[in-house]
């Protein structure tokens, strides 16, 4: 089945103890992207993924990080983590021809909490 | 500027009501595509339409019609005899090509509320 996974679902830790959370696709996309979605701000992109190795900022990038070393996963690192990074967060991934088409997978989404 | 402008923040309405979600865009690009999302209480994004710039013919699914207006730069959603299961927050977004990449602009959603 042809799907996006973000792992964990759920997480709550504290202020300044790095966090992973990751994302892997099983449709050779190359083309992924990380949203977060906050009350009466909607979704707003983070960082996308081009191809292995070839990472850009998207529009709320401060205090994450991401890196691209497989065509599959798509981690987002929090270094260090503060309480405005409480948020639902989103995978997404594409493909070179369903960009064209503008379609997008989204993972089911991770709800963090930051104390 | 690319923006999506959802006024509505939260509707309530009683079972079998029809009720229409409001969506206006923003955009200077002549390609472009819109979308809707629903977003259910166990909150992954469920997709609901895709729509390019072109086509502006009006989109009906069962309960669900779509009404694309480029004049006046909308692209309302319109729900008829909503049900308890319809009971979700409502994304529009606006399809930008940004740095080799088609992100998504979304609006700030809409929580619908359907009471029985």
């Amino acid at each position: 089945e042809a799907q996006v996974t973000q792992n964990p679902r759920y997480l709550i830790t504290v202020t300044g103890k790095k966090l992973t959370v990751t994302c892997s696709q099983n449709m050779n996309h190359e083309y992924m992207s990380w949203y977060r979605q906050d009350p009466g701000l909607g979704l707003r992109q983070i960082y996308y993924s081009m191809n292995v190795e070839v990472t850009d900022k998207g529009d709320v990038p401060e205090g994450y990080k991401v890196s691209r070393k497989e065509k599959r996963n798509f981690p987002l690192i929090l270094e260090s983590p503060s309480p405005n990074q409480t948020s639902l967060y989103f995978c997404a991934s594409t493909s070179s021809l369903e960009l064209a088409k503008n379609i997008q997978y989204f993972g089911a989404g991770t709800r963090l909490s930051v104390l | 500027a690319q923006k999506v402008t959802q006024a509505q923040t939260e509707i309530s309405v009683v079972e079998k009501e029809d009720v229409t979600l409001d969506c206006v865009y923003e955009t200077r690009d002549t390609t472009y595509y819109l979308f809707w999302y629903k977003q259910p209480p166990s909150g992954e994004l469920v997709f609901l339409i895709r729509r390019n710039s072109f086509d502006e013919q009006n989109e009906i699914s069962g309960r669900y019609s779509w009404n694309f207006q480029k004049s006046t730069s909308s692209f309302n959603f319109t729900i008829t005899a909503s049900q308890v299961v319809d009971s979700a927050v409502y994304f529009c977004a606006l399809s930008v090509f940004s740095g080799g990449y088609n992100k998504l602009i979304f609006g700030a959603g809409t929580r619908l509320a359907v009471h029985p």
